[in-house]
């Protein structure tokens, strides 16, 4: 069983769209988060969720906007794409409290053209 | 803000040899944590180390924090092919927050 999954693992749109990528863990874990890294491999934090509130936001575009519906789901909607939205979005989850082990999902490949 | 540099940003190795990869921070940390990503993966963790001059050693792999908790090191010794990827430091400071470094990739030559 995939212990943190995401969906698509590739995305590809044009400028101006609007789409979305879903992130599930089953590790029972309370806190979820939304990574991206880009090209140079850099990895910055976004956004994250301790049971379903938003505890992390991080200078990210208003065009962002993360979802938890439960502690087991967190989603990341993006409005009008723009070509610097392409990169890797990696979700990830840990139990709560102070920083513990971070379990990474496979990724998004986000391609905007 | 807090801010996490590590250096080099590129090592290239041959197999056998030995290399180590630095963390440092502008801010005292109250932990850190290592990470390794596979080329076309994801990052998975390595270890996490809390204490002031604490050294752990996972086979090849020996982390370090420093003293003053503000810098960490990796060291591989005898790299094998299987050390291929990219490893990232990753600080915090009393919250959830996780700072990455920018990661040092590492290639080896058989």
């Amino acid at each position: 069983d995939t212990a943190v999954s995401q969906t698509p693992k590739y995305l590809v749109t044009q400028m101006g769209n609007d789409k979305s990528i879903k992130c599930e863990q089953n590790l029972g874990h309370d806190t979820m988060y939304w990574y991206k890294q880009d090209s140079k491999k850099f990895l910055k934090i976004m956004f994250s969720y301790n049971n379903k509130e938003l505890i992390i936001n991080e200078t990210v575009p208003n065009r962002f906007s993360p979802k938890s519906p439960d502690k087991a789901h967190l989603n990341l909607h993006i409005n009008s794409l723009e070509l610097g939205d392409s990169a890797v979005y990696f979700c990830a989850s840990s139990q709560s409290g102070s920083p513990r082990e971070q379990f990474f999902g496979p990724g998004t490949r986000l391609t905007v053209l | 803000g807090q801010q996490v540099m590590q250096i080099p940003q590129y090592q290239h190795v041959q197999e056998g040899e030995d290399f180590t990869t630095y963390c440092n921070s502008s801010t005292t940390l109250s932990n850190i944590q290592w990470y390794k990503q596979r080329p076309g993966g994801h990052p998975v963790f390595l270890i996490q180390l809390v204490k002031s001059g604490e050294v752990k050693k996972q086979k090849r792999l020996t982390f370090q924090f420093g003293e003053a908790k503000k810098n960490s090191s990796l060291h591989i010794t005898a790299t094998q092919t299987t050390d291929v990827g990219t490893y990232f430091c990753a600080g915090s400071s009393n919250d959830y927050k996780l700072s990455f470094g920018a990661g040092t990739t590492v290639t080896v030559r058989a």
